[in-house]
């Protein structure tokens, strides 16, 4: 059974530095074509991708946000953490992670399992 | 980045009546050389997170139940409620896993008239 759980701060301030941590069971991220995603979702609003980090190291981040993201993981503790830099009030929103279906090749990304989320509010 | 927008934003709909649901996707995301669409549809209640409900555009997801059903091809896709279920008040989004980034529509929320 695999599950994903969302961890961090809850509120932020502007320009300082978030750091969530997905904590997930049910596969590894040493297995051949696994992959772990975060989204983001505003009050309200749509789905909005940010980043994926598969099993092989390979990354990738949304273009619009990527000089402001990493993506890391800690296998031996079946976590994938993100850090999202000069935080700003726009970027409140609920952020989830989730384990990414292997359909084809890493740029083929299909969310299968979803973390509740956590909402992540940025406010002075 | 492709482009998918939903059709209608909100939708009424009365319980056992049909619900369809329209995405549309601003370049193809078929794939020839395996005959796939690579859309997906998901659910999303009040303070849940989205669950997957169908992939490669018409297959359901497992335990999904069998009055939901996608078809189209290529950049116009349906979602379809045949009955509509109280249960099935929620927001549904589309996205394209064709390639990255992978996007999702602005989402249609649906609701008993």
């Amino acid at each position: 059974q695999i599950t994903l759980k969302e961890s961090g701060p809850t509120l932020v301030k502007p320009t300082q530095t978030l750091t969530l941590t997905c904590t997930f069971s049910g596969f590894s991220l040493t297995t051949y074509g696994v992959g772990v995603g975060w989204i983001r979702q505003p009050p309200g609003k749509a789905l909005e991708w940010l980043a994926v980090d598969y099993w092989n190291d390979d990354n990738r981040y949304s273009p619009s946000l990527k000089s402001r993201f990493t993506i890391t993981k800690d296998t031996s503790k079946n976590q994938v953490v993100l850090t999202l830099t000069n935080m700003d009030p726009v970027d409140t929103a609920t952020y989830y992670c989730a384990h990414i279906r292997r359909v084809g090749g890493n740029s083929n990304v299909l969310f299968d399992y979803w973390g509740q989320g956590i909402l992540v509010t940025v406010s002075s | 980045d492709i482009v998918l927008t939903q059709s209608p934003d909100s939708l009424p709909v009365s319980l056992g009546e049909r619900a369809t649901i329209n995405c549309k996707s601003s370049q193809s995301v078929f794939y020839s050389s395996n005959n796939k669409n690579y859309l997906a549809w998901y659910q999303q209640k009040p303070g849940q997170p989205p669950k997957l409900l169908i992939y490669w555009a018409s297959s359901r997801e497992s335990g999904v139940p069998d009055r939901f059903s996608g078809s189209g091809s290529g950049t116009d896709f349906t979602l379809t409620i045949s009955s509509l279920q109280a249960e099935d008040v929620a927001v549904y989004f589309c996205q394209q896993y064709y390639t990255t980034p992978p996007t999702f529509g602005q989402g249609t929320r649906v609701e008993i008239k």
